[in-house]
């Protein structure tokens, strides 16, 4: 166990719809990363908070948000959804995540499974 | 930017055997490498991480890895494999840039036969 918590583990929905991922960080980790797997795109990185900001943006649609709360956990909202985004989500945090440092290994959740229907 | 190729999309070894997992990296300055572990239906684990030091770096499970910047590489190794090691594996290039980005290779399924 990572200690790094997602819910739900499964979600179904229909083309169109909006859904919301939640992602409890590991205590104390300031850092939350939000990661999309899929088969034919393999493991891609979406976005980074620190703290609350965003830090780090990667391939993320515009149809895709996330916020980090003050109390660190992370939200990732898909909205307009498209057969093509049924994938696994994960979520993963680290303690820092800034430039440098030790402590920048990532913690992965168990992911989210999406499936549009 | 950065980017990681891992060139083996799997790989069957036989119980006991040695493996090398291979991975090459594009990165302009050092780089923050990882090596993940993912069994099926399961998060991702970190099996060893290479920041700066001492090129040969030791992970969990047995595993270690060698970075060689001359090659670009950060290959995966261990010296007997055990059935329970076969999962999917994942090299990553980190970046401390503003945030932290880590970028990953596309996976290297290994088997392992009795």
């Amino acid at each position: 166990d990572s200690g790094v918590t997602q819910t739900p583990k499964h979600l179904i929905t229909a083309t169109g719809q909006r859904v919301t991922l939640r992602c409890s960080p590991r205590s104390g980790d300031l850092s939350v990363y939000w990661y999309q797997q899929s088969l034919d795109q393999g493991l891609q990185f979406l976005i980074h908070y620190y703290n609350g900001e965003e830090r780090a943006k990667g391939n993320i649609l515009e149809r895709f948000s996330a916020q980090q709360f003050p109390d660190l956990h992370s939200e990732l909202n898909l909205s307009s959804l498209e057969l093509g985004d049924s994938a696994l989500y994960f979520c993963a945090s680290s303690p820092r995540g800034g430039a440098g440092g030790r402590r920048t290994e990532a913690f992965f959740g168990q992911g989210t499974r999406l499936t549009v229907v | 930017a950065q980017s990681v190729t891992q060139p083996d999309i799997h790989i069957t070894v036989s119980e006991g055997a040695s493996l090398e997992l291979r991975c090459n990296y594009s990165y302009g300055a050092t780089p923050y490498l990882f090596w993940y572990v993912q069994s099926p239906g399961q998060g991702l684990q970190l099996l060893l991480k290479y920041f700066s030091g001492d090129t040969l770096v030791q992970g969990i499970k047995g595993f270690e890895a060698e970075f060689k910047r001359s090659q670009s590489s950060f290959n995966l190794r261990k010296p007997s494999v055990h059935w329970s090691d076969a999962a999917e594996y994942f090299c990553a290039v980190g970046a401390p840039t503003g945030g932290f980005k880590t970028i990953f290779g596309a996976g290297t399924r290994l088997f392992v036969k009795a």
